[in-house]
Parts: structure tokens; C-alpha cells; sequence
């Protein structure tokens, strides 16, 4: 029983280098989000999708964009890599978005150098 | 914004009582969480207590919920060196898709 899983669980970035962390779930669920987890501040959500086709801004999705490829996956792309996204990321997914377990990946530790 | 507030740091003997606390601001929460992290991992859901109850018991674990104060705390009982972990607490509300996450607290059980 997989649940979610992400990949890399570690990179190391230059400065202005691109990539794409991969999320997939086989759990059915329709929500799916990325969150990133910095010391001291909790996780704050970047992007998510309620559904399949749909993507909605979290609180810090700035330098961050998502793609829903289909009900079971859902990206997370770096354009331009800086520093300040140097953080453990971490994917979820529930039933629906509200009054529901969200479950966790393993997470990917990013490091921009 | 909604806020959700705990505190750091927990430092415990094998056997004691753990309390973690924590606040919050969305006077529409409807479900209030805790979840566990253990190092290296994911979050993994401890339990949760819906707004219009005020405690929940399952094992060792004792939620208390007092709404009018906005304040919620995670009893463990008897806590044990494998209860060492990051301990967050989280809210959700019908009109925000996502969970709001507090700071986590750290629980160091000393043997």
C-alpha cells in the first residue's frame, strides 16, 4: 500500500536551475497539494487542487508552478531555483478538501546553492 | 489571516504525562488536528476532534477542546521514548480547501 509518493527525496539545485518534484497518489482521492516545510514556521501551503484539471494559490507560490496531469499525480516546478527555496516539500492528498485525513509523502529535501 | 500558534519545545521524563498546546484564530474551524512527524518522515494524522466537542479520548491520547478560548491541547499519557517527534497541530474550515498548520512542537522524551 504505497499511499504517496514522492520523488526525489533529496536534489541539490544551483541557483537558477530548473526542476519538477513528482507527486502520485493511489488512494482515489480528489485533493491533492504541495506544501513546504521551513524550521520554526509550520507548513504553508503553496499550490493545491481540489479536483482533477483544477489548481488553486496557496499562501507562498511565488517561483512555484503546478501541473494535475491526471487524478493520481501532481507536480511541483521550480523555473528559476533561488536559495530561498531551499526547504522540505512535502505532498498530500485527501477526499476532499476539508474534514478529511490529509495523507503525507515522505517528503523531498531541496537545497539551492 | 487564520493563525495557528504553539509552542517549540517539550521536554518530558519516560512514564510522565506530555501536555502540548496550541491556539487558534478561525472562530469558523470545524475540524481541529493533530498530526505526528517523526524524523526523516511525512505527517502522519494522530487524531482530530471536531468544533462542537469538547474532548476526545483514544488510548493514550486525551484532546481537549475549549472553543470559546480557542485553544486546543494534546494529552499523552505515560509517554514513551517512541513519542519523540515534531507534534502539529492543524484547522480546517468549510471555506478553505486546505489545512492551516501550526509551527509544530518538538517532544523530547527523556528515558
Amino acid at each position: 500500500n504505497a499511499g504517496v509518493t514522492q520523488t526525489p527525496k533529496f536534489q541539490v539545485l544551483k541557483t537558477g536551475q530548473s526542476m519538477t518534484l513528482q507527486c502520485a497518489q493511489d488512494m482515489n482521492h480528489n485533493s491533492m497539494y504541495w506544501y513546504r516545510q521551513d524550521p520554526g514556521m509550520g507548513l504553508r501551503l503553496i499550490y493545491y487542487s481540489a479536483s482533477e484539471g483544477t489548481t488553486d494559490k496557496g499562501e507562498v507560490p511565488n517561483g512555484y508552478n503546478v501541473s494535475r496531469l491526471n487524478k493520481r499525480e501532481f507536480s511541483l516546478r521550480l523555473e528559476s531555483a533561488a536559495p530561498s527555496q531551499t526547504s522540505v516539500y512535502f505532498c498530500a492528498s485527501s477526499e476532499t478538501g476539508t474534514g478529511w485525513e490529509a495523507f503525507f509523502g515522505q517528503g523531498t529535501r531541496l537545497t539551492v546553492v | 489571516g487564520e493563525d495557528v500558534e504553539q509552542s517549540l519545545f517539550l521536554s518530558v521524563r519516560e512514564g510522565d504525562s506530555s501536555v502540548i498546546n496550541c491556539t487558534y484564530t478561525d472562530s469558523s474551524s470545524t475540524y481541529l488536528y493533530w498530526y505526528k512527524q517523526e524524523p526523516g518522515a511525512g505527517l502522519q494524522l494522530l487524531t482530530y476532534i471536531f468544533s462542537n466537542m469538547d474532548m476526545k479520548q483514544d488510548q493514550r491520547l486525551t484532546v481537549l477542546l475549549n472553543k470559546k478560548d480557542k485553544h486546543l491541547s494534546l494529552r499523552i499519557a505515560d509517554t514513551q521514548t517512541g513519542d519523540s517527534a515534531i507534534y502539529f497541530c492543524a484547522e480546517s474550515s468549510a471555506g478553505r480547501r486546505a489545512l492551516t498548520f501550526g509551527s509544530g512542537t518538538r517532544l523530547q522524551v527523556q528515558p
